[in-house]
Order: structure tokens, then sequence, then C-alpha cells
């Protein structure tokens, strides 16, 4: 089975602070991504990466930036932490590129952020 | 930009009651389709996808998807629910042509399954 983890399932942070928010997945698949859920908006792309330090953005970047320096990690990080960034971030990923059944994703059991 | 509707934002049924949840996106090329489950506390788990074949499309736990494509459609079935289905349900769509290789969700169902 594939296994996606995530550093923190639950993380307090105050305004303007860093966050990183780590993300490791043990199936040696290409694509990593990062999205935010919040209550009746379903979940929101913020950045993904096809390969190592690669990155493209997602619908909703700002405020926010991704590191990828190994395959199997893929991190998210807050420049300057805000109250509009308190959310259910989730991390998932998948074998390769669309078009088969290799794009089905895996997610991880999220980091609930609060930012005060 | 592609994107995904769910009309029923909350969905209470009692338990044998037959369960239909809507999906319609946007996009009007070759997509593969996906329902994920998240049930409480857990996280989000595939019940069914589509990628060719088929159209009718059988996923876990008796849940079964219909892609029409001439209505854009991706409906989520259930002839007999149970107490245990209480979760929330996301249909996502990826569209192949782009090569963007990512989900695009819609906002969710929540349903719950009363004894």
């Amino acid at each position: 089975d594939v296994k996606v983890t995530q550093s923190s399932r639950y993380l307090v942070k105050r305004t303007g602070e860093k966050v990183f928010l780590e993300c490791v997945q043990d199936m040696d698949h290409e694509n990593m991504f990062w999205y935010r859920q919040d209550p009746g908006l379903g979940l929101r792309l913020i950045y993904f990466s096809y390969d190592v330090k690669m990155k493209e953005k997602g619908d909703i970047p700002e405020g926010y930036s991704v590191s990828r320096e190994k395959k199997e990690r893929f991190s998210l990080i807050l420049e300057s932490a805000s109250t509009n960034q308190t959310s259910m971030y989730l991390c998932a990923s998948s074998l390769g590129e669309a078009g088969g059944s290799t794009d089905t994703q895996y997610f991880g059991p999220g980091t609930r952020l609060t930012v005060l | 930009a592609q994107s995904v509707s769910q009309h029923n934002h909350h969905v209470i049924l009692s338990e044998a009651a037959s369960l239909e949840l809507g999906c319609n996106y946007s996009y009007g090329g070759t997509v593969n389709l996906f329902w994920y489950v998240q049930y409480p506390g857990q996280h989000l788990q595939l019940l069914l996808k589509y990628f060719s074949g088929d159209p009718l499309v059988k996923g876990i736990k008796g849940f079964e998807a219909e892609f029409i494509k001439s209505k854009f459609s991706f409906n989520l079935r259930k002839p007999s629910v149970q107490w245990s289905d209480t979760a929330e349900y996301f249909c996502a769509v990826i569209s192949v042509n782009t090569g963007r290789r990512a989900l695009t969700f819609g906002s969710g169902t929540r349903l719950q399954v009363q004894p």
C-alpha cells in the first residue's frame, strides 16, 4: 500500500511565523501535491511537483512556497503565516502521467494548522 | 479552467435508503474521474475511478458511478446506505489532454445516515 505521511497532525502558530509542513511518500511516485481543505470549498490545489526540484503553481499559491529536494519529500512553506491560512493541509502523491490509472492520488492524514 | 460542481452539500438519509450524489464537470476534453470519501477523523480514500471502458464503474463498499459524457456527469450511487457510510464525499476530475496532473475537486457532499 502507498503510504503518505505528514509531519504533524495539529500545529498552532502565530501570525508572522515561518511554517514548514513536511510530506513523505514511500512509493517512488513522480508527482506530489499540496491542497488545502476548507468547509464548503472542497480541496484547492496550492502547488504540485512533477519531479525533484520542479514545481508548478496551483490555483491558490499566494502566500505559499514549496521545496522538493528529494523525490520522496515535498515541503510546503508559509513564509509569514496569516490567520486566513488557518486550514487543513493535505499532501498527496501519484505515480505518473495523466491519462491512465497512474494518476490516482493517494493522500496523507492532513495537518490542521491554526494561525493565531 | 475546469471546474467540478457537487450540487448536494448536505444529504441526510435513513439506513437502507438509496443514494445518488450528483457531480458535473465543465471540461470538454478527455477526463479521468474520481470519487473520494473522507470518513470522520480519517484521511481521504479512493472510492472509485473512471478512466476508460465501461462507463458504469463499481467501487468499494457497494458504491458505483456512471459516466455520462453527453451530460458531463459522474454521479455516485448506492442502492442501500448504511450508518457507516456517514462521511464526506468528493468528486474530482483530471483532464488528460492538458497534461496537468493535479485533480480539480468539487466542494464535497456531507452524507449523514441515520440509524
